[in-house]
């Protein structure tokens, strides 16, 4: 079946600090890889979109310079949050997308800043 | 531009009752809804999904929904439910090969509590 892992499940970081998660497609491949956060208490936003052969597009109020992407094959994606304050914190889905049309979601990783 | 409502911030019924979770959608095109649920300190799992044929779509776990086009509305469904079921709903839309790719965008969710 088509599985996404995520790393780390959760982690802490110190304000100002920088931390990166990891997205793993398992079973299918990922044509197109999507970001999202959930802030506490609010639904899921998203941060961006990375589709094969095309340029990683951001949402209105996310950047590349703070939240830099690599998506280098059809099975893996990392996102960076740079330099995290604590309107940062939340949970970070990785929702991969395979030809079928369906977008798979890893399990997130919870970011709690200091 | 899309957009979901689920007026329904939280919904609390009994053990073995019937739970119906509203959910309306805006979109210029053919959407693509899905119903996802998030248990506690989890992400996201795939409940149904409906992009065309017979409205009404059968998910896991007892779960279906039915789409009415006319009313824009994908109201999720189950017949009786059971005190497991306690967890956060969201509703989804996307379109399926519009520029935005696979852009979904969910509503705020709804609360479920299942009382026993």
């Amino acid at each position: 079946g088509a599985l996404v892992y995520q790393y780390p499940r959760r982690t802490i970081c110190k304000s100002g600090t920088s931390m990166r998660m990891e997205c793993q497609a398992v079973g299918f491949q990922a044509t197109s890889v999507a970001w999202y956060r959930q802030s506490p208490q609010k639904t899921f936003e998203l941060i961006a979109l990375s589709t094969v052969n095309s340029a990683i597009k951001y949402e209105q109020n996310f950047t590349q310079e703070k939240f830099p992407i690599s998506h280098p094959n059809l099975s893996f994606s990392s996102m960076t949050v740079l330099n995290a304050y604590l309107e940062d914190r939340g949970l970070y889905l990785c929702g991969a997308r395979g030809q079928g049309g369906t977008q798979y979601f890893g399990p997130g990783t919870r970011l709690l800043v200091l | 531009a899309q957009s979901v409502t689920q007026p329904d911030a939280r919904v609390t019924v009994s053990e073995g009752a019937s739970l119906q979770l509203r959910c309306k959608y805006s979109y210029s095109g053919t959407p693509y809804l899905f119903w996802y649920v998030q248990y506690p300190r989890q992400g996201l799992q795939l409940l149904l999904k409906y992009y065309s044929g017979d409205p009404v779509v059968q998910g896991v776990n007892g779960f279906e929904a039915e789409f009415i086009k006319s009313n824009s509305s994908f109201h999720l469904r189950k017949a009786s439910v059971h005190w497991s079921d306690s967890a956060v709903y969201f509703c989804a839309v996307s379109g399926l090969t519009n520029s935005a790719g696979n852009k979904l965008t969910f509503g705020i969710g709804t609360r479920v509590l299942v009382r026993p």
